[in-house]
């Protein structure tokens, strides 16, 4: 059964950095891209960044780009995402989730983590 | 801003079939799979379809998809109780190089 498990959101004010985790397991990790999905409470969602099973293509959406880092550990099974320079906007479920395929192109996700809650306020 | 255009909602009785679209462009959906995802209240969003018309296992048949050109639909048919939920279609979008979601359908059982 394939399972993943965010942790480390929290309150954070705006300007500091957080860095989220993904414990993921019950698949062959190394063989899969992953993404970081969000939500804001009550919103939709919103696709944050995504890294192909070797690292080799790493994509972020434009909101994200050059604050977000996203990085893997296939021998730990984790995924990471570094979020630099937080704005209020940035508040937000952010769920982990498992590519379809090794690609961060080539399909969009196919299972989901629970989700942690980020807030970004003063 | 999402770049897949959804209803904010669709409703319907029970066994009622109901129908859901999802318009975009030539850069996503004219060019790309289209998946559909489910999300339960309070959950994490479920795949439902994917690539355009194709069912994980465990997904029920009555939910159905379908594409043609810049524009996609989820189809629920046989509607039940359960099905209450927010649905939102994805696509990979060439442009912007990064995966796009739709603004979300919230599907009412009345």
């Amino acid at each position: 059964e394939v399972q993943l498990a965010e942790s480390g959101g929290g309150l954070v004010q705006p300007g500091r950095s957080l860095r989220l985790s993904c414990a993921a397991s019950g698949f062959t990790f190394d063989d899969y891209a992953m993404h970081w999905v969000r939500q804001a409470p009550g919103k939709g969602l919103e696709w944050v960044s995504g890294i192909s099973w070797n690292s080799g293509s790493i994509g972020y959406a434009d909101s994200v780009k050059g604050r977000f880092t996203i990085s893997r550990n296939n021998a730990k099974k984790s995924l990471y995402l570094q979020m630099n320079s937080l704005r209020p906007e940035d508040t937000a479920f952010y769920y982990c989730a498992k590519g379809a395929t090794g690609s961060v192109a080539a399909a969009g996700p196919d299972y989901w983590g629970q989700g942690t809650l980020v807030t970004v306020s003063s | 801003q999402s770049v897949l255009t959804q209803p904010p909602s669709a409703s319907g009785t029970p066994g009622q079939r109901v129908t859901i679209s999802c318009s975009g462009s030539t850069s996503n959906i004219g060019t790309n799979y289209l998946y559909w995802y489910q999300q339960l209240p309070g959950t994490a969003p479920k795949l439902l379809i994917y690539r355009n018309n194709q069912r994980p296992s465990g997904v029920p048949d009555r939910f159905s998809g379908s594409k043609s050109g810049t524009s996609a639909s989820l189809a629920i048919s046989g509607l039940r109780s359960e099905d209450e939920a927010d649905y939102f279609c994805a696509s990979w979008d060439d442009s912007l190089s990064g995966h796009v979601f739709g603004t979300g359908t919230k599907v009412t059982v009345l």
